[in-house]
């Protein structure tokens, strides 16, 4: 089975600074990972994915993410938060071995993240 | 290119009663996915659709059905409703066609769905 941690529910972070959202997956195979980030009422709105390849990724609106498989972790990044960052951002993994083709997604449960003026 | 889009974005019912979401995916994408995003479970997948077929299914009761049209659009069903059904409800679509499992899945901005 596929599992996705993201132990802080909330971030606080002050406009200009670097922010960091954590996250650690479990997989049984090569995982696919995905930052989603959500607005209030709104859907989930696509940021940046690993596939394979360099472990660094960039994503939308100056966020990246660096895929670390020692430590099984994906933490999205970003070097100067802006007030706007402010919203809820997901981590999903899709494991290479599971579902027969399925696209399913696995989520972690949200962080928070508020950037203060 | 158009989103994926879902009708209708709110809706109220009451215990018992039945209801229909729609979705429509982005063009030419022939996947279909559905989540159900709630407070206390967070985001949970319900069902999974490629070319009118069920694909995969989440640990959902079976009052909650899908069904996917030829041209990709896709219902969902949540029958005998309950106030635990009380959800934000997500479509989500793929392409499916590019033989990658790593394509992205892109979000409709979602049904919310209130049981009294």
């Amino acid at each position: 089975a596929q599992s996705v941690a993201q132990p802080e529910d909330q971030v606080n972070v002050a406009e200009g600074n670097p922010l960091t959202v954590k996250c650690t997956y479990s997989v049984s195979g090569n995982p696919y990972l995905f930052w989603y980030v959500q607005y209030p009422n709104r859907g989930l709105q696509f940021l940046l994915k690993y596939i394979t390849g360099d472990n660094l990724v960039k994503g939308s609106y100056g966020f990246e993410a660096e895929f670390n498989k020692s430590q099984t972790s994906f933490h999205l990044k970003k070097p100067s938060a802006l007030v706007s960052d402010s919203a809820l951002y997901f981590c999903a993994v899709r494991d290479t071995y599971s579902g027969a083709g399925s696209y399913q997604l696995t989520f972690g449960k949200g962080t928070k993240l508020s950037v203060i003026p | 290119k158009a989103g994926v889009t879902q009708t209708p974005r709110y809706l109220i019912k009451t215990r018992g009663q039945q209801v229909t979401l729609s979705c429509s995916p982005i063009s030419g994408h022939r996947s279909v996915s559905w989540y159900q995003q709630t407070p206390g479970q967070g985001l949970q997948f319900l069902f999974e659709y490629f070319s009118e077929t069920q694909r995969n299914k989440g640990n959902f009761p079976g009052r909650f059905s899908g069904r996917q049209f030829s041209n990709s659009r896709s219902e969902m069903n949540v029958s005998t409703l309950e106030l635990g059904d009380s959800a934000l409800y997500l479509c989500a679509s793929t392409t499916g066609t590019s033989g990658s499992r790593g394509d992205t899945q892109y979000f409709g901005p979602g049904t919310r769905l209130t049981v009294l």
